[in-house]
């Protein structure tokens, strides 16, 4: 079992909420990333970050913002959730490296806006 | 940006069989290609990685091959049992600094091994 954890597992909360997804890891890694995921389909990069302060957007845009205060967590949080942000959220993270490392990833956020 | 094609109709295979799951991708070949496995309702676990410049990888019972020639990565499961049942995926790793932040992931392959 990889050392990185989401809370909550299941989430379902009413539009126009604001909401905060928590993410963090016990393995020291600098990188750590937000992935979106709908059933039977690919997972899209919405945010990175290569340490403490550091964060990045990914391919797919995205409403939310993340933050990286410290390298152990990656907290991400959704101003005024709306039904079209329905969907599973994945949180990643891999050591530095030229190349070539392996994501590890944690259990995810299954996030229903109704 | 990359185009990655796995079967995405269901695979079925007798338990005790090889499976064997196809990675297809249409631009430049990347640095790095990986699998990882998902089971229903949970994060993705890392299998395998292999380099552009290696033609064959194992694990176990795992195998994966890489022709950058063909574009394509098959992934082969010996001896299949009940328990390899799940979604796999392909990801394609630039290699850019390494980590997921080159990563692109196919949509799947969600293999069932029937008893």
């Amino acid at each position: 079992e990889a050392d990185i954890y989401q809370t909550p597992r299941y989430l379902v909360i009413g539009t126009g909420k604001k909401i905060t997804l928590e993410c963090s890891q016990t393995m020291g890694h600098d990188k750590m990333y937000w992935y979106q995921q709908d059933p039977g389909m690919e997972l899209h990069l919405i945010h990175y970050s290569y340490g403490v302060n550091s964060t990045e957007k990914g391919d797919l845009s995205s409403e939310s913002t993340v933050s990286r205060i410290r390298t152990e967590h990656f907290p991400l949080t959704l101003e005024s959730a709306r039904p079209s942000h329905t969907s599973q959220y994945l949180c990643a993270s891999s050591p530095s490296g030229t190349g070539g490392t392996e994501a590890f990833f944690g259990q995810g956020t299954r996030l229903t806006v109704v | 940006s990359q185009k990655i094609e796995q079967n995405s109709e269901a695979l079925n295979i007798q338990e005790g069989k090889t499976a064997t799951l196809t990675c297809n991708y249409t631009n430049y070949s990347p640095a790095y290609l990986q699998w990882y496995r998902q089971d229903p309702g949970r994060g993705p676990v890392f299998l395998l990685l292999i380099r552009e410049n290696e033609k064959e990888k194992r694990k176990e019972r795992l195998k994966v091959t890489f022709d950058t020639t063909l574009k394509q990565s098959l992934f082969h499961i010996t001896a299949s049992q009940p328990a390899d049942s799940a979604t796999y995926l392909c990801a394609l790793d630039e290699g850019s600094g390494g980590g997921a932040d080159g990563l692109t992931f196919g949509k799947g392959t969600h293999l069932i091994i029937q008893p």
